[in-house]
């Protein structure tokens, strides 16, 4: 079945230094990824996504880029900020379907 | 951007009772609303998807008779938890999708915990 594999966390880094968060999954197809993020007492908010292979999605700072080769989607920004502590959620939604696969989150924690 | 909101936030029961968790769109019509449980350190597990007018169709493994959810109308769906046990302590969180838009607004979540 279709499935989301992130990094464990928690990621812990100093202000301005680079972030990869690592997303592989397993689906069928050319399924749409996504990278939700949740800031503390929020609901998940969309942060980018890509609906086909090569696709970078690009939001806030932050890039991602669907391989189709190595089935990844890493999350990356080159300089993180205090406010980019959040939990990071990995996803994909199927061709055929119509909900979310979720992976199990990323804790990420920016000191300065 | 579109908002989804839950309520309560909280809620402390006791085993045995019952209780309903709200998740409503306030600027958009949810044509289809999703509700997930997340357990700590774990994944966002999808329970049950439902459209407006229509009966949930739920996950494998989610009982149907404990987690009812009603999505009466296009802004509006409640999950309510009956005869809660400890075991059912969790968060659950709703999400909301207008029309064949792809995109889900997630509310902020509900922190159940049953003693």
């Amino acid at each position: 079945g279709n499935s989301v594999t992130q990094m464990e966390g928690p990621v812990t880094l100093s202000e301005e230094a680079f972030l990869t968060i690592n997303c592989t999954y397993t689906a069928t197809g050319y399924p749409s990824l996504f990278w939700y993020v949740q800031y503390p007492g929020e609901g998940l908010q969309l942060l980018l996504k890509a609906t086909k292979a090569d696709d970078k999605g690009s939001n806030k700072g932050f890039e991602a880029t669907y391989r189709k080769e190595t089935t990844s989607f890493h999350l990356e920004k080159g300089s993180v900020q205090v406010s980019d502590s959040a939990v990071y959620f990995c996803a994909l939604k199927s061709q055929a379907g119509t909900a979310l696969i979720f992976g199990k989150g990323t804790t990420l924690s920016v000191s300065s | 951007g579109a908002v989804v909101s839950q309520h309560p936030s909280r809620v402390i029961c006791k085993s045995g009772t019952s209780v309903k968790i709200e998740c409503r769109s306030l600027d958009f019509q949810a044509t289809t609303m999703f509700w997930y449980r997340q357990f700590p350190k774990q994944s966002l597990m999808l329970m049950a998807t439902s459209n407006e007018g229509s009966k949930a169709t739920y996950e494998q493994g989610v009982e149907k008779d404990k987690f009812l959810i009603n999505h009466a109308s296009l802004t509006l769906s409640t999950l309510t938890v009956t005869s809660a046990h400890p075991e059912d302590s969790s968060f659950y969180i709703c999400s909301a999708r207008e029309g064949q838009n792809y995109e889900q607004y997630f509310g902020p979540g509900t922190r159940l915990t049953v003693t």
